[in-house]
Order: C-alpha cells, then structure tokens, then sequence
C-alpha cells in the first residue's frame, strides 16, 4: 500500500509553454500532498503544500504564479509550471500524505525546458 | 528550529561489509525521524521510521536505525551491504505536514 505515481515521467518542452505535472495517490486518500525540487546532487526542497479543496501553500521564494498547484480530488494534485524557461529544469517530486506523520514519495517527474 | 545534519557527503563499502550512515537533528518537540532512499532518477522510498516506543526500529531490505535521544540521533546501519544497496539515503524530521530533509549521503557499494 501508499503507492504515489507522477505522470509525466519525463518531459522536454520548449521556453515559454506550460507543463503540467500529475501526481496521484492510488491506493489512499490523501488531504495534503506536497511538492518537492530537487536540484542535482542536492537535497528535496519544498516548493508547496497542497491541501484538498483549498488553496495551496507556497514556501518562502516560491513564485505561485509561476507554479500552480491544484489539489482538485483526494488523489490528485498537479503542479503546472508556466511560461517554463531552462532554469526551471529541475527533477520534481511529489508526496502524498497517507497519515499524520508519513509522506509517500512519487517517482519524480524530470523537467527538460530547451 | 529544526534541522537535519548527515555529516557524511559520500560513502563507499565493500559488499557484504557493514554499514552505519550518521543522522543527527534539531527539532524542538518530540520528533517524528524517518530515512529514505532515493535511486538515480527516482523518488524516495521509505526505510523506516521512528514515532516512539523501541529505539530500535527494523525497516525494509535489511536496514534498522536507532534513536538515541541524548545525542540527538538517528543513525541507520546494515550488517551486509549489497550491491543494490548503492543509492542516495536522505534522513528527515519532522511529521506529515513539517517534513526536514538532511543533505544525503551517497552509497557506493565496490564488489
């Protein structure tokens, strides 16, 4: 159980489109998922808190309008990057939280902005 | 505040050797500690964790950690590294909602 899935993979776009990333809990309900980048050899940073039906929460230097989060249903939340640009070339994670105290990770999702 | 320290960048054993990867956190409550491993280009997956009770708790693939409260540690040890062991292991603090990741320690595991 606590299985957490991102689609896509993987994806290369060009500057300036959007980029839409999912990431679902699929075998628990999860009120809070969160949003993670993580830059080579470093570690997770969080970037969001996403919590079912109400706005997300954006940590400190996180542009909210560059990355928009949506946390429509208690299994999905996405996480769009628009008018993407190369420093936004990233690997980004997402967790779900299955309980009070345990995040479940997603495979990532790795961001190629040409 | 809290943070997590993993003082070891990067480490190399030899297979069938042991392990031990050091973790020490800052945390001003009674802290939830949890380690995960990370494989090239891949998310994290949960070892193990600590919420309370036994100090010593037994995770996945072989793998226990230990909470020493009065030095503030959570170290995760193996007594027999194997080659698919070789990963990025990131220790955290925290809870569902406040989690605190450490830098990583990189495992390369040599035949």
């Amino acid at each position: 159980g606590a299985v957490v899935s991102q689609h896509p993979s993987r994806v290369i776009c060009k500057s300036g489109t959007s980029v839409k990333i999912e990431c679902r809990s699929l075998d628990f309900q999860a009120t809070t998922m969160f949003w993670y980048r993580q830059f080579p050899k470093q570690s997770l940073m969080l970037m969001a808190t996403s919590n079912e039906g109400s706005k997300a929460t954006y940590e400190q230097g996180v542009e909210k309008d560059k990355f928009l989060i949506n946390h429509a249903s208690l299994t999905l939340s996405t996480l769009t990057v628009t008018s993407a640009h190369p420093e936004d070339s990233s690997f980004y994670i997402c967790s779900a939280a299955r309980t009070r105290e345990t995040q479940y990770f997603g495979p990532g999702t790795r961001l190629l902005v040409l | 505040a809290q943070s997590v320290t993993q003082p070891d960048i990067h480490i190399t054993v030899s297979e069938g050797a042991s392990l031990e990867l050091r973790c020490n956190y800052s945390y001003g409550a009674t802290p939830y500690l949890f380690w995960y491993v990370q494989s090239p280009g891949q998310g994290l997956q949960l070892l193990l964790k600590y919420f309370s009770g036994d100090t010593l708790v037994q995770g996945i693939k072989g793998f226990e950690a230990e909470f020493k409260r009065s030095q503030s540690s959570f170290n995760l040890r193996k007594p027999s590294v194997h080659w698919s062991d070789a990963a990025e292991y990131f220790c955290a603090v925290g809870g569902a909602n406040n989690l605190f990741f450490g830098t990583g320690t990189r495992l390369t595991v040599i035949p």
